[in-house]
């Protein structure tokens, strides 16, 4: 069964204190790694998509990276705006049909 | 910055009761989505729509569900017969260039059936 899991559920990071998230996947047909950022009460908010191990992308203090069976959100610096539920997805093809199959999503809060 | 629109943002209905959830996706997008997460679990996906029919359709996506595009820009999920089940947010989403590349979400409806 195609799963994406997401660790920590829950971080709490002090203004300033860099950390990562992760998102391991088991996936057939892996097309590409998506990472999402969710506010209370909306709608995912897209960041970042990765498709081959090695990649990297980076936006302001957020880098993710990839690798064959994971991907990492770096968080350098963060700031309490940073405060969000981050999620990754991963596009999985099969039998000529592609979708998003989304992890829980990781709630990162940055106290000043 | 062009956003896609979802109402209502509330919707409270009885077991059984048909509902519609109504999106106006963003004006040049072509490829268009129904997700939907249950209060506490993963974002599922529903089901895809490009040039007027369904591309795809998860399993969750039963006979109960339809989609629509009724005219040129809004988007449309029924749900015939609601069940306590169907409680969650559902969000719309569309996306410009191809399926599930770079989708913008909308805020969601939030349904909840008594």
């Amino acid at each position: 069964e195609d799963q994406v899991t997401q660790s920590p559920e829950a971080l709490r990071l002090q203004e300033g204190e860099s950390s990562s998230l992760n998102c391991s996947y088991t996936v057939s047909g892996l097309r590409g790694l998506f990472w999402y950022r969710q506010d209370p009460g909306k709608g995912p908010e897209f960041l970042f998509t990765l498709y081959s191990a090695g990649e990297e992308k980076e936006k302001e203090r957020l880098k993710a990276t990839l690798t064959k069976k994971e991907s990492f959100l770096h968080i350098t610096a963060p700031k309490p705006e940073d405060s969000a539920t981050y999620l990754c997805a991963a596009e999985i093809t099969k039998g000529g049909s592609e979708k998003l199959v989304f992890g829980k999503g990781t709630k990162l809060t940055v106290n000043p | 910055e062009p956003e896609v629109t979802q109402t209502p943002s509330h919707q409270v209905t009885q077991m059984g009761q048909e509902v519609i959830l109504r999106c106006v996706p963003i004006s040049n997008h072509l490829y268009f989505y129904w997700y939907r997460q249950i209060l506490g679990q993963k974002v599922e996906f529903l089901v895809s729509f490009y040039n007027n029919e369904i591309s795809e359709k998860s399993e969750i996506f039963d006979d109960q569900f339809s989609v629509e595009r009724p005219d040129g820009s809004n988007f449309t999920l029924k749900i015939r017969s609601t069940k306590l089940e169907d409680s969650a947010m559902y969000f719309c989403a569309s996306s410009e260039v191809s399926y599930n590349e770079k989708l913008f979400f909308g805020s969601g409806t939030q349904l909840s059936v008594l």
